[in-house]
């Protein structure tokens, strides 16, 4: 059975911190996983979406890793901002999968202090 | 540009009243669409989705249903709602299949059933 499971379920942080989400998915035959940033009571926006062949991709402040081989993912948001409170969302395809392609992890929940 | 339009942004219903939530895109054609729901603590739960008008295709059995009756119009109705129907309903688009396209969220609908 398709999963992504993330890890942890709820950080908090204080403001100008590192910090780093983690995504484990038994997803197969993989075919991309993508991270998305959700703001309370918004819809998801995508930060990278990477393929088998990527291992790192970077988005500003927003890093993300990809270990295909052992089908981890991580995100590492550097010098953290009040704004990046949110929750972030891990979500696997695989190879072949149409609309129903998709498996989306539960999210990990971010919270910066000042 | 694409932008995707959903309302309203909440609502608040009584059990077995009907319901009609609307999504729109615009700056595209052809789009897949799809509706999502997202109960508190879990992950996005795909609930239907369409390749073209008027071609619907259901995830998993339950009190709703979902029309395209344009291009790029989405409509999620229910004839009588139930208390479990409550969550935060997104609607999505992709340029091709969700598997291998990046798929791009609305701002959401907060549904509440008392």
């Amino acid at each position: 059975k398709n999963q992504v499971e993330q890890s942890p379920q709820s950080l908090i942080i204080l403001e100008g911190k590192n910090c780093t989400l983690q995504c484990n998915y038994t997803v197969s035959p993989f075919s991309n996983l993508r991270w998305y940033k959700q703001d309370t009571g918004r819809g998801p926006v995508s930060l990278t979406i990477m393929t088998f062949s990527e291992n790192t991709k970077s988005n500003g402040r927003y890093t993300a890793t990809l270990d295909a081989d052992t089908k981890q993912s991580s995100l590492h948001i550097t010098a953290s901002q009040l704004s990046d409170s949110a929750s972030y969302i891990c979500v696997v395809s695989y190879s072949g999968g149409g609309a129903d392609g998709l498996t989306f992890g539960k999210g990990t929940h971010l919270i910066i202090q000042p | 540009s694409q932008t995707i339009h959903q309302w309203p942004a909440t609502l608040v219903q009584p059990v077995g009243s009907p319901l009609s939530l609307e999504c729109t895109v615009e700056g595209t054609s052809n789009p897949n669409l799809y509706w999502y729901r997202q109960a508190a603590g879990r992950g996005l739960q795909l609930l239907f989705y369409s390749v073209g008008i008027g071609q619907i295709s259901s995830e998993v059995p339950q009190n709703l249903s979902a029309s395209r009756p344009q291009d790029r119009q989405f409509i999620l109705s229910s004839k009588k709602l139930l208390l479990s129907d409550s969550g935060f309903y997104l609607c999505a688009w992709s340029p091709g299949l969700a598997g291998g396209n990046e798929q791009f969220f609305g701002p959401g609908t907060r549904l509440t059933v008392l």
